[in-house]
């Protein structure tokens, strides 16, 4: 099957700082990325949908300025936590979708692995 | 009101044993209904899903959708301790661009 996969798989950093995560779609071309934020014994929210070649679209609630996500090639979306506090402390997971193929939602959108982010 | 709820466990059966899992929904636009599995610290891996009302089955697992009760359920027979992970219940709009809700999941412990 496809695989997406994300880098780092945790980081910790400092308040204050930036952190980039990035998602990779390795064996297919992915023209939508999702982020999502899980927090511990939480639900997977959907944070953003990444398109590649044009502006991410936020779910309401969520600071675009303060996660930038970039789509600059089918196979890669970053998403950077900008001047990163303790509450943005979660797991960040991306999907990908891949296209052309049946058609139905489930069987084209693929997870990555996840990143654990710390902020001290 | 959140539009998927899920209980989170956590549930714990023995080995062997038939484990029923379930969440309900409140949008009656959901169309595609799925089920994931979540190892810790991993992403969700897809296991089932099914579009509209009815019954789907891939070995041991079964997936039931009741659109008119907004209803459905995971059934997974002869459970092994590797079935024990998270299960995560997502659904999505037609035209919503892929986009998943997802429940909180519940926590499954199978027990040798």
């Amino acid at each position: 099957g496809a695989v997406v996969s994300q880098h780092p798989s945790r980081v910790i950093c400092k308040s204050g700082t930036s952190v980039k995560i990035e998602c990779r779609s390795l064996d297919f071309q992915a023209t939508t990325m999702f982020w999502y934020r899980q927090f511990p014994k939480q639900s997977l929210m959907l944070m953003a949908t990444s398109n590649e070649g044009s502006k991410a679209t936020y779910e309401q609630g969520v600071e675009k300025d303060k996660f930038l996500i970039n789509h600059a090639s089918l196979t890669l979306s970053t998403l950077t936590v900008t001047s990163a506090h303790p509450e943005d402390s979660s797991f960040y997971i991306c999907s990908a979708i891949s296209p052309g193929t049946s058609g139905t939602s489930a069987d084209t959108q693929y997870f990555g692995p996840g990143t654990r982010l710390t902020v001290l | 009101q959140k539009e998927v709820e899920q209980d989170p466990g956590p549930l714990s059966v023995p080995e062997g044993a038939i484990v029923s899992l379930n969440c309900t929904y409140s949008n009656s636009a959901f169309q595609y209904f799925m089920w994931y599995r979540q190892y810790s610290r991993k992403g969700p891996e897809l296991l089932m899903y099914t579009y509209s009302s009815g019954n789907k089955e891939d070995g041991r697992f079964t997936a039931q959708v009741d659109k008119s009760s907004k209803y459905i359920s995971l059934f997974i027979r002869d459970s092994q301790p590797s079935d024990s992970a998270t299960y995560l219940c997502a659904m999505s709009r037609i035209n919503s661009g892929y986009a998943l809700n997802f429940g909180k999941g519940t926590s499954l412990l199978v027990t040798p």
